[in-house]
């Protein structure tokens, strides 16, 4: 089984910052299909359901502001928002979608200052 | 639009079974897989499995022996069904389309005598 760690449970921020998420998986994420890493950020907002923001690493989901940028290669993602707005507010969760069974990791919980 | 809404029945006793019903709406269950996934109190999400648009499954190998998905296309309905059911399988337990781009509320399980 593929496991998904992410190392810091919460983080507290500015609006305006910059903030950075780990997921470091305990294999290789990258699919030979396409030479790409089956490594997907979700965010989980209080009170709703979770939504994707970046599939394959780097790829934003239709409708999600720039500012959230996913990067990473082999065993080590991050995902980044370039500058935190009070919207952010959620649990950040990474999963893999490589092998079954599919894992996510634990998430990290933004929170405002 | 896109919906899906479990229900269950929210308490059961140690070794029995359980069934949950996912009703989705704004897609067809025959042109995407639905996946469970469940969360315990205080614990990340873990994947149970998937049923794919064409009928076929894949199970968390931990929990295969006790599960079982199925779907009524004509109903828009998925079915998890899991049997000897012990304490560490209370959870709130989702649904989740194809590529987790929509989520069900969720619905409570406890098991407890």
């Amino acid at each position: 089984e593929i496991v998904l760690t992410q190392s810091i449970p919460s983080l507290t921020v500015s609006a305006g910052e910059r903030v950075t998420i780990s997921c470091k998986s305990n294999q290789n994420l990258l699919w030979s299909g396409n030479q790409r890493y089956c490594l997907v950020w979700h965010q989980w907002k209080p009170g709703q359901t979770p939504t994707p923001l970046i599939t394959w690493t780097s790829d934003r989901y239709s409708g999600v502001p720039d500012r959230f940028i996913g990067s990473g290669s082999v065993t080590d993602f991050t995902l980044t928002i370039s500058s935190v707005q009070a919207e952010d507010v959620a649990v950040y969760f990474c999963q893999q979608h490589l092998h079954i069974p599919l894992t996510f990791g634990a998430g990290t919980k933004l929170e405002l200052k | 639009q896109v919906q899906l809404k479990e229900s269950g029945p929210g308490l059961v006793a140690p070794s029995q079974s359980l069934s949950i019903t996912c009703t989705v709406s704004g897609f067809s269950l025959t042109s995407y897989g639905v996946h469970w996934v469940r969360q315990p109190p205080g614990k990340g999400l873990e994947w149970l499995g998937v049923i794919w648009a064409g009928g076929s499954t894949n199970y968390n190998s931990a929990l295969m022996s006790r599960l079982s998905i199925s779907k009524d296309n004509s109903k828009s309905q998925v079915f998890l069904k899991m049997n000897s059911l012990q304490t560490d399988d209370t959870a709130m337990y989702y649904c989740a389309r194809y590529d987790f781009d929509y989520w069900g509320q969720g619905t409570t399980l406890t098991v407890s005598s």
